[in-house]
């Protein structure tokens, strides 16, 4: 079965600063990778995915990820935070076979200090 | 619709009550999940529509738990006999075919369940 960890479960950082979120998943076969946003009282948002082929992805909201095999990485980064940043990210990864249920990590909140 | 939309958006129940929570996919879209978001915690997958079928319901944590899905569409999540662990955000999603859930999933807003 497959299973995604996230480290962190805070992390805080200064508007402007670089953000990396950081991502270990662990799947026998190739993985469909994906970072959701989930703001307060919301429900998640797709940032960016990962199925094959280049594997730094750039996503929405000016987020880029990258897929790194060796260490079953999928880091999420943002060179300058904005403070509209703060909110919950979670990674998550599908299992192939037929639905592609996504795995989902517990989840870091990024807090944004002016 | 434009969204997946979920009501109740809040729900407060009393302890062993029976609760049905309701979730309307994007128009079109043939797979529909249902995830339990809990305090600090990530989320739990709990099942899985294709069609009006489940082909997953691996996630269900117990028999109080059961879910519907009518007309390719509304789906309805039920608990019996609430408990107070039964307390959570619950999320629906729903994508194009499930071979292409990989596209990525839209959520809905939830429903915050409270058992008292």
């Amino acid at each position: 079965a497959q299973s995604v960890t996230q480290p962190d479960i805070h992390i805080t950082v200064s508007e402007g600063a670089s953000l990396e979120l950081r991502c270990n998943y662990s799947y026998g076969a190739t993985p469909y990778l994906f970072w959701y946003v989930q703001s307060p009282g919301q429900g998640l948002q797709l940032l960016l995915k990962y199925f094959s082929g280049d594997t730094l992805v750039q996503g929405i909201k000016g987020f880029e990820a990258e897929f790194k095999r060796s260490q079953s990485s999928f880091n999420l980064r943002k060179p300058s935070v904005h403070w509209s940043d703060a909110a919950e990210y979670f990674c998550a990864v599908g299992r192939s076979g037929g639905s592609y249920i996504p795995t989902f990590g517990r989840g870091t909140s990024l807090i944004v200090h002016p | 619709g434009a969204g997946v939309s979920q009501s109740p958006s809040n729900k407060v129940t009393e302890k062993g009550k029976d609760v049905e929570l309701r979730c309307d996919p994007i128009s079109g879209h043939t797979a529909l999940y249902w995830y339990r978001q809990s305090l600090g915690q990530g989320l739990e997958f709990l099942i899985y529509f294709q069609g009006n079928s489940a082909p997953d319901k691996s996630g269900l944590p117990s028999d109080r738990f059961s879910a519907e899905r009518t007309g390719g569409s509304v789906s309805t999540l039920t608990i019996q006999r609430t408990q107070q662990e039964d307390s959570a955000v619950y999320l629906c999603a729903s994508s194009q075919y499930g071979r292409q859930g990989g596209y990525g999933y839209t959520f809905g807003s939830g429903t915050r369940l409270t058992v008292v």
